[in-house]
């Protein structure tokens, strides 16, 4: 059974950056791609893009081209997800899943990471 | 852009079937898959491939997609299942959420 672990919650104020982390267990990391999505208090979940662990391919949602990227670390089945330039609508739980499967549903989630912007 | 759209609530009676419909245009001609989320929880797949059920999830979960509108069903509907579901489909490299409903069992 596959497992993903995210970093704790963060605390940022506007125009900082913030990087989260997601820790993979239980399976493969370099057979799967890694996605995030976020959802804003109260909101629905918001698709922020995906990496292709195996080759580094990355696709980012229009909104966040520019402020987001993604990345992994093969050797400790870590993946990563960095925002720049953090705004007050940025404050969200951002979670981390696993793509699976010839039509990329997510399989697995990781616990979600609470960030909050503020001045 | 490509939308997906979702009834924001759906209220049904214990032992009753629910239906929650996902609309998007010629949907029916891409894979839709359904999530569950229930408060302060992750998303939990409950459906993919349109029809597909993950190990694990029970039978009264069921699927279907034609045309504009994915459903997803739920048979013998129980309290457990109050939550908010989420239909996803990709368009061209993107991956759209619908807004998500609530589903109250009552």
């Amino acid at each position: 059974q596959g497992q993903l672990v995210q970093s704790g919650t963060e605390v940022k104020k506007p125009g900082a950056s913030v990087r989260v982390s997601c820790k993979a267990s239980g399976y493969t990391f370099t057979r799967y791609g890694i996605t995030w999505v976020r959802q804003a208090p109260g909101q629905g979940l918001e698709w922020m893009g995906w990496i292709s662990v195996n080759n580094g391919k990355t696709n980012y949602a229009q909104k966040l081209q520019g402020r987001v990227t993604m990345t992994t670390d093969t050797s400790t089945s870590t993946a990563y997800m960095e925002l720049r330039s953090l705004r007050s609508d940025d404050t969200a739980v951002y979670y981390c899943a696993r793509v699976a499967g010839s039509t990329s549903e997510f399989d697995y989630w990781g616990q979600g990471t609470l960030v909050t912007v503020s001045s | 852009s490509y939308e997906l759209t979702q009834p924001p609530s759906v209220s049904v009676s214990p032992g009753q079937t629910a239906s929650i419909t996902c609309s998007g245009d010629k949907l029916g001609d891409k894979y839709a898959c359904w999530y569950q989320q229930k408060p302060g929880q992750s998303p939990l797949l409950v459906m993919y491939q349109d029809v597909k059920r993950p190990s694990g999830i029970p039978e009264r979960f069921s699927g279907s997609n034609s045309g504009n509108t994915a459903t997803l069903t739920i048979s013998g509907t129980q309290a457990m299942d109050e939550a908010d579901y989420y239909c996803q489909a990709w368009d061209s490299s993107t991956m759209i959420f619908g807004g998500g409903t609530k589903l109250t069992v009552l």
